[in-house]
């Protein structure tokens, strides 16, 4: 079972920031906490990962909660593109498994 | 390397047939993954192979299903006696040990 709890959808304007949250509760200490999206009609594609430290790079940013029981990816200015299912997955190394995702609509 | 390429994008067949699909990883990945998606579902897990062992296999899995990596490189999913509830898009991925994921665009299989 998936291990991790996101809002069915969310919506944001587009040029705005947006704030993707993810609960992860019973998270180890060797679970890494990964981001995929996934646009319509296409795999999942990579946004972002991190195990304890807050991260940045080219797509978006990830904060990480001092105790690791949730996570936020941040958009900084979302586009029309950006508009896609987002999963949040925490990986131990064996397979992801994969919750419902948020589904992320951007309004122009 | 032009990524995860799965061949066909679409099938459609009729029940009862058979169906194989083909995921090409990118080659320096040593891990390559099945899943299965339908409408609205995130991806579920079937199986992964690391190289040419298969180790692991989803209870998804039934026994019309079987994947194949000869020689660790592409792999096969082979659907015997499809039905309807087959209907779904398979995603291959491939990985490097314990890296994230590459994805391919996936095979929709329609089951008529």
């Amino acid at each position: 079972d998936a291990k991790t709890t996101q809002p069915n959808s969310m919506e944001s304007n587009e040029e705005e920031p947006v704030h993707l949250p993810c609960n992860h509760s019973t998270i180890s200490g060797t679970d890494y906490i990964h981001w995929y999206r996934q646009l319509p009609s296409q795999g999942p594609e990579y946004v972002i990962h991190g195990l304890t430290s807050n991260v940045n790079n080219r797509m978006a940013s990830l904060a990480i909660a001092e105790d690791r029981k949730s996570s936020t990816l941040i958009l900084h200015r979302a586009t029309l593109r950006d508009a896609a299912v987002y999963y949040c997955i925490l990986y131990y190394g064996q397979n992801f498994v994969f919750g419902p995702g948020t589904r992320l609509s951007v309004l122009p | 390397d032009t990524g995860v390429s799965q061949d066909p994008r679409h099938k459609i067949t009729k029940r009862g047939q058979n169906v194989t699909f083909r995921c090409d990883p990118i080659s320096e990945h040593n891990r390559l993954y099945w899943y299965r998606q339908t409408l609205g579902q995130g991806p579920e897990f079937l199986t992964y192979f690391q190289n040419e062992a298969q180790l692991e296999k989803s209870r998804l899995l039934s026994d019309r299903f079987s994947a194949e990596r000869p020689k660790g490189s592409f792999s096969t999913l082979e659907i015997q006696r499809t039905e309807q509830g087959d209907s779904a898009m398979y995603l291959c991925a491939s990985s490097l040990y314990r890296d994230g994921y590459t994805f391919g665009s996936g095979t929709r299989l329609t089951v008529v």
